[in-house]
């Protein structure tokens, strides 16, 4: 079993609707969530992060955090073609200290107009 | 500089040649990182440096990986004997402090060919 596992896609989703984008992980002592956005032929972009379980907004973004089952997803509301990448799941299974990610493989979202 | 900045930005090499890849990352963070992503793959951790101290080498994948931080800036990647295996894109991120939920600022890595 992958430490954390994503679903590669690629997720079609027509330009207005919500995007939800999956994740799961195998370290139950986790602490630190994060959603990476990158675009071919890019590095790794910031975009949320989450340490509690329930919800947490940012504009068009929400993370979603469920320590019991293991898994954390990202929405994105009224998804625009610019949103189309490759977005990546990461999870720091150390409880403080430094930031030694654990990425997923990634889900490739393609937001059609 | 504004960024972390890595080179060369492409490097294409011969099995058995040693490479150096090079990482400068945002003035003032103390934590630097270096990943390497293949081709469809996720991230996968290589080692951490606080300062100029690597406390966690583990992801390194063999001997003929090394790497160095000087000056508690500058950080080089060496890889030694070269093999085909070794192609990914190798990303460098910094980040202020060690911290465990800090943000790592990527450079747009280097693109290792090796033929």
């Amino acid at each position: 079993q992958k430490e954390v596992e994503q679903n590669s896609g690629p997720l079609s989703v027509p330009e207005g609707a919500i995007a939800s984008l999956n994740c799961t992980y195998s370290d139950r002592g986790s602490q630190s969530f994060f959603w990476y956005r990158q675009y071919s032929g890019k590095s790794p972009e910031l975009i949320m992060f989450i340490y509690s379980n329930g919800d947490k907004e940012d504009g068009r973004f929400t993370a979603q955090l469920n320590k019991a089952s293991q898994y954390v997803s990202l929405l994105i509301r009224d998804s625009q073609p610019s949103d189309s990448a490759t977005y990546l799941c990461a999870v720091n299974p150390r409880n403080g200290g430094y930031n030694k990610l654990i990425f997923g493989a990634g889900t490739r979202l393609a937001v059609h107009p | 500089g504004a960024g972390v900045s890595q080179s060369p930005s492409n490097k294409v090499t011969e099995k058995g040649k040693d490479v150096e890849l090079r990482c400068d990352p945002i003035s003032g963070h103390t934590a630097l990182y270096w990943y390497r992503q293949s081709l469809g793959q996720g991230l996968e951790f290589l080692i951490y440096f606080q300062g100029n101290s690597a406390p966690d080498k583990s992801g390194l994948p063999s001997d003929r990986f090394s790497a160095e931080r000087t000056g508690g800036s500058v950080s080089t990647l060496t890889i030694q004997r070269t093999q085909q295996e070794d192609s990914a894109v190798y990303l460098c991120a910094s980040s202020l402090e060690p911290g465990g939920s800090e943000k790592l600022f990527f450079g747009s890595g280097t693109q290792l060919s090796v033929l």
